[in-house]
């Protein structure tokens, strides 16, 4: 089964610098999907970003952008220009290639201070 | 169609009872998903709907669950002679598997469930 860690518990960051939420994940597949999803208190889970691993060339969402290494099995999240509305718990997770079902890491718990 | 709606957002039940979740995907998913979410913890998987039919279900879901998804649009989670194990939040998610696969997916706001 695929394994996700978010090494990072909490974090915080002020508005308008830039911060990097990381994630590593375990798996033998060579085809599969990456994402984050972020959870504002008390509000729905929302997809920030996607990630297919063929691709060798880093998803950008705005100011979302991530840094995935395949070899390392790394894929972090760099937030720019943060703002107050980033405040929420951020979620990285794996699908297979194959599967339909989304491997959630613990998350990382992120406050954009003022 | 304004997205993924479940009902209720919360509930409150005592230790023994029953319940029931109503998830209603947008509408032209064909696939509908449940997770739980416990505290400090990432959702995970309970089970998987395409169309009118169940294709997956975690080994997290015991035999006190059971979901359903008649005619496949909306779906019903119910939980037997509850426990305080499982209060959790009830995720409902769905995907469209006609448009681009591993897009990912749309969640709910999802079911508060506090078992006392």
């Amino acid at each position: 089964a695929q394994t996700v860690t978010q090494s990072q518990p909490e974090m915080s960051v002020q508005e308008a610098e830039t911060v990097t939420l990381s994630c590593t994940y375990d798996t033998s597949e060579s085809n599969y999907y990456l994402f984050w999803y972020k959870q504002p208190p008390s509000r729905q889970m929302i997809l920030v970003i996607r990630q297919e691993a063929y691709k060798q060339q880093n998803a950008t969402e705005n100011r979302f952008s991530v840094n995935f290494q395949k070899a390392a099995k790394s894929f972090s999240l760099k937030i720019s220009d943060s703002q107050l509305g980033d405040t929420a718990m951020y979620f990285c997770a794996f699908m297979s290639n194959s599967g339909y079902a989304l491997n959630f890491g613990k998350g990382t718990s992120l406050l954009v201070t003022p | 169609d304004t997205g993924v709606s479940q009902d209720p957002r919360h509930k409150i039940t005592k230790r023994g009872q029953n319940v029931t979740f109503r998830c209603d995907p947008i509408s032209e998913h064909n696939r509908l998903y449940w997770y739980r979410q416990t505290l400090g913890q990432g959702p995970e998987f309970l089970t998987y709907f395409q169309n009118e039919a169940q294709l997956e279900k975690s080994r997290l879901l015991s035999d006190r669950f059971s979901a359903e998804r008649p005619k496949g649009s909306f779906s019903t989670l119910e939980i037997q002679r509850t426990e305080q194990g499982d209060s959790a939040m009830y995720l409902c998610a769905s995907s469209n598997s006609t448009v681009e696969e591993n897009y990912g997916y749309t969640f709910g706001s999802g079911t508060r469930l506090t078992v006392v």
